[in-house]
């Protein structure tokens, strides 16, 4: 069964960069994605982008197209989002969850990470 | 872009109730990709229905799901007290899209 751990809440000034970690165990890694969703206070989610490790090109949402990096290693089963040029509106919960379907970016998520709270304020 | 519509925002109801949220699509959406998910406060998402219709592992036989091209729909038949939570479908045609989510809280 996939567990998915995230790294613990951070707290990020205006205009400078964030880099959640996001690491599987007990299960394959590689072949299924790992996607990033996003969630505001008291808001809705909102999809960022995801990786298939073994294919290592990430696809992004074009909300965040240019500020989001998403990566993988899979020698350590985790993967990483990097969100830059941090804005207030950035402060959200950020989760990273497994894709279902086998070398397909598209699908459902399951499991997803605990989350990890980024806070921008200066 | 395929932009989902949950209705009602919140729903008011009693343990016991049976609830009947609505996700509409902007443009149809092929069964198999609707999913739902439950989220309480301070928790992940949870997978509950995959393909529209088919409980995901280990969920109870009173949530259910149903629909076709742009109406879909969740039911739980009769809630239990730790059913009220916030309630979101998603697609994934091109790119992943969720609705703004359905708040069942107790009345």
């Amino acid at each position: 069964q996939v567990q998915l751990v995230q790294s613990g809440a951070e707290v990020k000034k205006p205009g400078s960069s964030v880099k959640v970690s996001c690491k599987a165990s007990g299960g394959t890694f590689s072949n299924y994605a790992i996607s990033w969703v996003r969630q505001a206070p008291g808001q809705g989610l909102e999809w960022m982008g995801g990786i298939i490790p073994i294919f290592g090109t990430a696809n992004y949402a074009q909300n965040f197209q240019g500020r989001v990096t998403i990566t993988a290693d899979e020698s350590t089963n985790t993967a990483y989002m990097q969100l830059s040029s941090l804005r207030s509106e950035d402060t959200a919960v950020y989760y990273c969850a497994r894709g279902v379907q086998l070398y397909q970016l598209r699908g459902w998520f399951d499991p997803w990470g605990q989350g990890t709270l980024v806070t921008v304020s200066s | 872009e395929i932009v989902l519509t949950q209705s009602p925002g919140t729903l008011s109801l009693s343990p016991g109730e049976r609830a009947t949220l609505s996700c509409r699509a902007s443009q149809s959406v092929s069964s198999s990709y609707l999913v739902w998910y439950q989220q309480k406060p301070g928790q992940a998402p949870r997978l509950l229905i995959y393909g529209a219709s088919s409980r995901a592992t280990g969920i109870p036989d009173r949530f259910s799901g149903s629909g076709s091209g742009t109406d879909f729909t969740l039911t739980i038949s009769r809630l239990e007290p730790e059913d009220f939570a916030v309630y979101y479908c998603q697609q994934y045609g091109s790119s992943p899209g969720f609705g703004g989510g359905t708040k069942v809280e107790i009345k």
